[in-house]
């Protein structure tokens, strides 16, 4: 147990569908990350929160939607997703974008 | 980032120690050594990371060279759990260059 959960911990859904992903940690840290992790591919930085202010977007489609009300929980929105978009998605979170970052587990999503 | 290098792949035998490499020949002075690994389809687990000193905890040891431009991770007595992919990472605590980037890591298999 790192501190950091996720659910669900799988997803299945349509191309029209929309769901959220959820995030939460228990650390006390400042920062949180949303990572995607592909099949034979490394993980990719998707989006940083800082102090509940979004501090980076790497290039992320919009069908891709963060949201981060307070330093605890981080929300990815998705709609309309692609059946490329089907990955581990990571969150992670650390005291300040500079410190160790500490991951949760993943939820496995899979678009039909 | 300084880029890493890492072997694909390694075997150890179950209760021997684990010497995984790494080259980081142009990390900075400023830019620090991480370990993560990842076991199947879970989330990144944070092992260790360190600057020019050795370091050492419950998981694992860290050799960092002198000229700082390889490392070694040890895990003194591998167990079937070890089983994973390694990942060495450098970076830096500055502002812009603080990211995570993960490369293709190593996947070590710990033989009973």
């Amino acid at each position: 147990e790192t501190g950091v959960t996720q659910t669900p911990r799988h997803l299945v859904m349509g191309m029209t569908n929309k769901k959220s992903l959820k995030c939460e940690q228990h650390l006390g840290h400042n920062a949180m990350y949303w990572y995607k992790q592909s099949a034979k591919k490394p993980l990719e930085l998707m989006f940083v929160y800082s102090l509940e202010e979004r501090v980076e977007n790497n290039s992320v489609p919009s069908r891709f939607s963060p949201e981060c009300p307070n330093s605890s929980h981080l929300f990815l929105h998705l709609h309309t997703l692609q059946p490329e978009d089907s990955a581990l998605y990571l969150c992670a979170s650390s005291q300040e974008p500079k410190d160790t970052q500490y991951f949760g587990p993943g939820t496995r999503l899979t678009v039909l | 980032d300084a880029k890493t290098t890492q072997p694909t792949s390694m075997d150890c035998a179950e209760g021997r120690a684990a010497n995984l490499p790494c080259n980081h020949s142009t990390i900075s002075g400023n830019e620090y050594v991480y370990w993560y690994r990842q076991i199947h389809s879970q989330g990144p687990q944070y092992i260790i990371h360190g600057l020019k000193n050795n370091e050492t905890n419950e998981m694992a040891s860290l050799i960092i060279t002198e000229d700082r431009k390889s490392s070694t991770l040890i895990l003194p007595h591998a167990t079937l759990r070890d089983t994973a992919v390694y990942y060495c990472i450098v970076r830096g605590l500055n502002f812009g260059n603080e990211k995570l980037t993960f490369g293709t890591g190593t996947r070590l298999t710990i033989i009973p």
